[in-house]
């Protein structure tokens, strides 16, 4: 099974600021990867299809990068909508295996 | 617009069967696979497999073959996804989710349901 290794698992920020959260691969996925928000007691939503494409109705504060093995996800001036939990998942081999989550909280 | 409504939560005994509906609508049903992913308490998100209501094709995770149907019914717009031999580590909300389309077979899961809890207890 391919691994998806995010980090970090947790970080803490302010309204505002900049973040980047990585995603690694175990092999190389080309660009087969989403990446999710989800709230508490919500379903997750889609941020990324594709590594870097941005669906319609997600703000442009949102952007992804990376191919092969390494992704990111960054979130230009944070708002307090988006204190939650995020994952990436490769969409390459079954199974579509998710990332562990990466938490971020309000400093 | 896009609507999946699942079922409601479920209480089952382990070794017991659970059937986990998803009732879709606002787009052509046979047009888009159908996901499963699943959340245990507290923890992230495990993907279960898709069903194309097109053709009934199905792709399950590795470890829940031999456990897991997915089928669906056009007649309704309806998906479902049954598990057999519960154990108490199959407590968890269960997601139906559709593909948000236009990026082949990435999959990117757009519309989601909104999730239903099946508790395994003795």
């Amino acid at each position: 099974d391919i691994q998806m290794t995010q980090s970090p698992s947790s970080l803490s920020a302010s309204v505002g600021d900049r973040i980047t959260i990585t995603c690694r691969a175990s092999q190389s996925i080309s660009i087969s990867v989403n990446w999710y928000q989800q709230r508490p007691g919500k379903p997750p939503k889609l941020l990324i299809a594709a590594a870097s494409f941005l669906p319609s109705g997600v703000p442009s504060r949102f952007s992804g990068s990376g191919s092969g093995t390494d992704f990111s996800l960054t979130i230009d001036s944070l708002q307090p909508d988006d204190f939650a939990t995020y994952y990436c998942q490769q969409s390459s081999n079954n199974p579509y295996t998710f990332g562990q989550g990466t938490r971020v909280e309000i400093k | 617009q896009v609507q999946l409504v699942q079922s409601g939560g479920d209480v089952k005994k382990p070794g017991a069967s659970v059937k986990v509906s998803c009732k879709a609508s606002g787009y052509t049903f046979s047009s888009y696979d159908i996901t499963w992913v699943r959340q245990a308490p507290g923890q992230g998100l495990e993907w279960m497999g898709w069903i194309s209501p097109h053709n009934g094709k199905t792709d399950y995770a590795r470890q829940l073959q031999g456990r897991v149907t997915m089928s669906t019914d056009t007649a309704t717009n309806t998906a479902y996804l049954e598990l057999r031999g519960l154990r108490s580590d199959d407590t968890a909300v269960y997601y139906c989710a559709r593909d948000l389309g236009d990026y082949g077979n990435l999959n990117p899961l757009g519309y989601w349901g909104q999730g239903t809890l099946v508790t395994v207890s003795s």
